[in-house]
């Protein structure tokens, strides 16, 4: 089983520029959730998708958009990118209606802003 | 709404020594709590929760947590530390227990003395 599995690692964008991340659920598990992590924070709540819909909303910017496809997998978009944006952003998959019983959190993608 | 408060951001414990982890929480619901462990360059993986089965909570590796509605704390332990112990410590809370919508405390770093 391979988990949960998040797409670059790493990433280094400018300002104002526009990036896609990209999340695979756990087998199984239908639900994504994304969270940022910034140096020295907690992880942050952004969305959640089940259904290919956004299901819940974090106090993020509409800046911050995200995607689910029918195999479950998900996309975060993030368009003009500010210094602050640089993050750690974690993806996590959960079975809906069992979510914080099953919640799995991926190794993250790390978001350099220059 | 829910928070957390994570009392001091860096605790350093002797090899063999009791590590006592605080964490209080704000709700005006019942809460639900959970403790979470970060090791460099890695997800989170969830060490205990709590969801009003039982006050005390055991969970992987030894940790354990005690819920005191009282004292609005769920302050982690374990009885003796391993220099594996060593990591991010997050505390959450969520408002019920299918919401993926966690929020968390700002982390612990326990460094571990040989």
């Amino acid at each position: 089983d391979a988990g949960v599995t998040q797409s670059p690692t790493h990433l280094i964008k400018t300002r104002g520029q526009q990036v896609t991340l990209r999340c695979s659920p756990k087998s199984g598990h239908d639900t994504v959730s994304w969270y940022q992590q910034a140096l020295g924070q907690g992880p942050q709540f952004i969305f959640q998708y089940y259904e290919e819909e956004e299901r819940q909303r974090g106090n993020f910017p509409d800046r911050f958009s995200g995607h689910q496809f029918p195999n479950y997998s998900s996309e975060l978009n993030v368009n003009a990118l500010l210094l602050g944006d640089s993050a750690l952003y974690l993806c996590a998959s959960s079975i809906q209606g069992f979510s914080n019983e099953k919640l799995f959190f991926g190794s993250g993608t790390q978001l350099s802003v220059l | 709404a829910q928070s957390v408060t994570q009392l001091g951001s860096h605790v350093s414990v002797s090899e063999g020594a009791l590590v006592l982890l605080r964490c209080n929480y704000s709700s005006s619901v019942p809460p639900y709590l959970f403790w979470y462990v970060q090791y460099p360059n890695q997800g989170l993986q969830l060490l205990l929760k709590y969801t009003s089965a039982a006050t005390l909570v055991k969970g992987i590796n030894d940790f354990e947590a005690e819920f005191k509605k009282s004292e609005t704390s769920f302050h982690l332990t374990k009885p003796s530390a391993h220099m594996s112990d060593a990591a991010e410590y997050f505390c959450a809370v969520s408002d019920n227990f299918g919401n993926e919508k966690l929020t968390f405390g700002t982390g612990t770093r326990l460094t571990i003395i040989p």
